[in-house]
């Protein structure tokens, strides 16, 4: 059973336009909300975070939307680049177990030039 | 630059050998952790660890152990490789305390091939 569920799978975007990435879950003991970003050949790195007291975060062209009614939260890039084609993981912290992060499944994106 | 190295990029077995697969960082993390990655499966936790000499079963944990006689290194072993342990592995580490809200560094993985 995936406990943070994440979707699309994959993405097509052209050059300037926003990618959508979205991401529910259930367990409310989740209490933290970061974003991974992997490109080729290396690991996930994160890319920015929100924590559930916050419903918007935004750095540079990448802005987190979190709806803690809706127990969803959702990355937006916006002007996407060919530069930003890559996997995309949402994660959330499991302040009841360990503090362990729980991941979706990924999101592949691509940008067309 | 901080970071976390992983012994091997890519790593070619026998099915039924034992392998080791090395991590090593140099952030002073006392958070250890092993996830294999596989397409459509995301990220599975395998082992993690708090401190030295001290391991945590993750998700997966089946087929694999862990050791970490030093606070920088955290090894994964295959205790007789088959070939469905065949994936990339990453390791990872972060900082004891907040967890996760430093996020968690990751190696480039070691994809290794069982056959």
């Amino acid at each position: 059973q995936q406990q943070v569920k994440q979707s699309p799978q994959s993405l097509i975007v052209q050059k300037g336009g926003i990618s959508i990435i979205n991401c529910a879950y259930e367990n409310t003991a989740f209490d933290y909300f970061p974003w991974y970003q992997q490109f080729p050949g290396k690991g996930p790195a994160l890319l920015i975070a929100i924590r559930p007291d916050v419903s918007e975060k935004k750095e540079g062209r990448f802005t987190i939307s979190f709806n803690k009614s809706a127990k969803q939260f959702s990355l937006h890039i916006m002007d996407s680049q060919p530069g930003d084609s890559a996997t995309y993981f949402c994660a959330a912290r499991d302040a009841g177990n360990n503090r362990k992060l729980i991941w979706g499944l990924g999101t592949s994106l691509a940008v067309n030039p | 630059d901080v970071k976390v190295t992983q012994s091997s990029r890519y790593l070619v077995k026998r099915t039924g050998e034992k392998v080791f697969l090395e991590c090593v960082q140099d952030m002073d993390h006392e958070n250890m952790f092993w996830y294999r990655q596989d397409p459509g499966l995301g990220l599975r936790l395998i082992y993690f660890s708090y401190d030295v000499k001290m391991k945590e079963k993750g998700d997966i944990p089946e087929g694999y152990s862990v050791s970490r006689e030093k606070k920088e290194r955290f090894s994964l072993i295959l205790e007789s490789a088959s070939t469905n342990q065949t994936s990339m592995y990453l390791c990872a580490s972060s900082p004891r305390g907040r967890q996760g809200l430093n996020g968690y560094t990751f190696g480039s993985g070691t994809r290794l091939t069982v056959v």
